[in-house]
């Protein structure tokens, strides 16, 4: 398995550019997660769905759009960068909570608004 | 709104020394987390927590979690230069597994 993959691991935009971060498991995780971490402080959750066609807010959605069309699969969307959103960027998965409580984490995007 | 504060931000200790990072958080959660990331990497799970006077050790470290307290350790036994890392402790919001986390500890072992 190659648990949770993300994609590309780094990259710069231009203020007002947009993008797309990808992030695919592969351990049929029912939960996903995105979230950022800014420089020395912890993470924090942007957005997560708990299935495929179901998505939901966390702390920082603002500036950011996500989709699950697929339980493999959960991109996260940047419109118009801005500097505030140059940040690292992680995507989780787990199974439901009762069923495991292990949280999976990729090995981050990171993105700098130029 | 839950707040999760970790102290000592920063700590730096010799080898063979005993250390405890402590992870204070505001509401009730009954699920806990434990996290190690090294400078530019992702996060490795340590441990995960589940109920209260729940107690879990890994070689070198120990991690407790008091739930009336809001409150959990992270205990460094002995320390050596491969504990130097950054450490979070995350709490589980809602139950849906939608965690907050501390700010983080950033862990200096000094030969």
């Amino acid at each position: 398995n190659a648990g949770v993959t993300q994609t590309p691991k780094f990259r710069i935009l231009k203020i007002g550019q947009s993008m797309t971060l990808q992030c695919t498991q592969d351990m049929n995780h029912n939960y996903m997660y995105w979230y950022r971490q800014d420089p020395g402080m912890g993470l924090k959750l942007i957005y997560y769905s708990v299935g495929a066609g179901i998505t939901d807010k966390g702390e920082v959605p603002n500036g950011y759009n996500v989709s699950r069309s697929t339980t493999e699969d959960f991109p996260l969307r940047l419109e118009l960068a801005a500097p505030s959103q140059t940040s690292v960027y992680f995507c989780a998965s787990s199974f439901p909570p009762g069923r495991s409580y292990e949280q999976y984490f990729g090995p981050g995007t990171r993105l700098t608004v130029t | 709104e839950l707040k999760v504060e970790q102290n000592p931000l920063f700590l730096s200790m010799q080898e063979g020394k005993n250390y405890t990072i402590y992870c204070n958080y505001s509401t009730t959660s009954d699920r806990l987390y434990w996290y190690r990331q090294d400078p530019g990497k992702s996060l490795e799970s340590l441990f995960v927590l589940l109920s209260n006077g729940a107690v879990k050790q890994e070689g070198r470290l120990m991690a407790s979690l008091d739930t009336k307290a809001r409150l959990s350790t992270l205990h460094i036994t002995a320390a050596v230069h491969d504990l130097s890392a950054t450490y979070f402790c995350a709490v589980d919001r809602q139950g849906a597994q939608k965690l907050v986390f501390g700010q983080g500890t950033r862990l200096t072992i000094n030969p």
